[in-house]
């Protein structure tokens, strides 16, 4: 299957700090999506991204579709304790399938 | 209400067991899936489905099977449980009628263990 690489696996932050995480890809992908997990609930999704070069935000975050259609960055600004969570970055490019990265793993400290 | 339901939440069973995990939703979507979650290897997909009569494999079936019962409905079996399907199972839905690649909205999971 498609190997798609999250980093970094895991970060810890002070509150008020800015994250910056990416996920890279050796295929070429046409949607980029970006999900955060909390403890026993399933992903939900943060940002979509359909275009190369895109840059959206949802709040403080920010994501952005990489220029080779092969990677996406996502900016979490002024963190807070409840942006801990686990982060997925997916990646499609047809028939509605997505690919996910392995998780990039936020603890914020107060 | 949740959008998408997963039953049940939580499962222990023994080796050998046959075993089914259940999803409904209530979004209207045509398309459903059935993924994997393990430590440190984020999802994988297992099966999809993008109508009531379409079923296709993904890149781990081998062990499952599926039904899509009615468009809410699509469930997971494991016809003989083995410990290394010991996992958390999603089940997610998506849209086809937005065209392209619609983001898929998944359910709360079930954690399954197996003896």
């Amino acid at each position: 299957g498609q190997q798609l690489n999250q980093s970094p696996q895991s970060m810890f932050i002070q509150e008020g700090e800015d994250v910056s995480m990416n996920c890279t890809s050796s295929s070429i992908f046409n949607t980029w999506l970006w999900y955060k997990q909390d403890p026993g609930e399933g992903p939900v999704l943060l940002i979509a991204l359909y275009k190369a070069g895109e840059l959206t935000s949802n709040g403080r975050l920010t994501a952005q579709f990489g220029i080779t259609r092969k990677d996406s960055f996502l900016n979490i600004s002024a963190s807070i304790p409840s942006d801990v969570g686990i982060y997925f970055c997916a990646g499609g490019y047809n028939f509605n399938k997505f690919y996910f990265g392995s998780g990039t793993k936020l603890n914020v400290k107060p | 209400d949740a959008d998408v339901t997963q039953t049940p939440r939580n499962r222990i069973t023994k080796t050998g067991k046959r075993i089914m995990l259940e999803c409904s939703q209530t979004k209207g979507h045509d398309r459903m899936y059935w993924y994997r979650q393990d430590p440190g290897l984020g999802l994988r997909l297992i099966y999809y489905s993008f109508d009531v009569k379409d079923i296709n494999k993904g890149e781990i079936s081998d062990g499952y099977s599926v039904s899509r019962q009615a468009q809410a409905k699509f469930s997971l079996s494991l016809e003989s449980a083995i410990p290394n399907q010991t996992a958390l199972y999603f089940c997610a839905t998506s849209d086809s009628s937005g065209g392209g690649n619609q983001p898929q909205h998944f359910g709360d999971g079930t954690r399954l263990s197996i003896l």
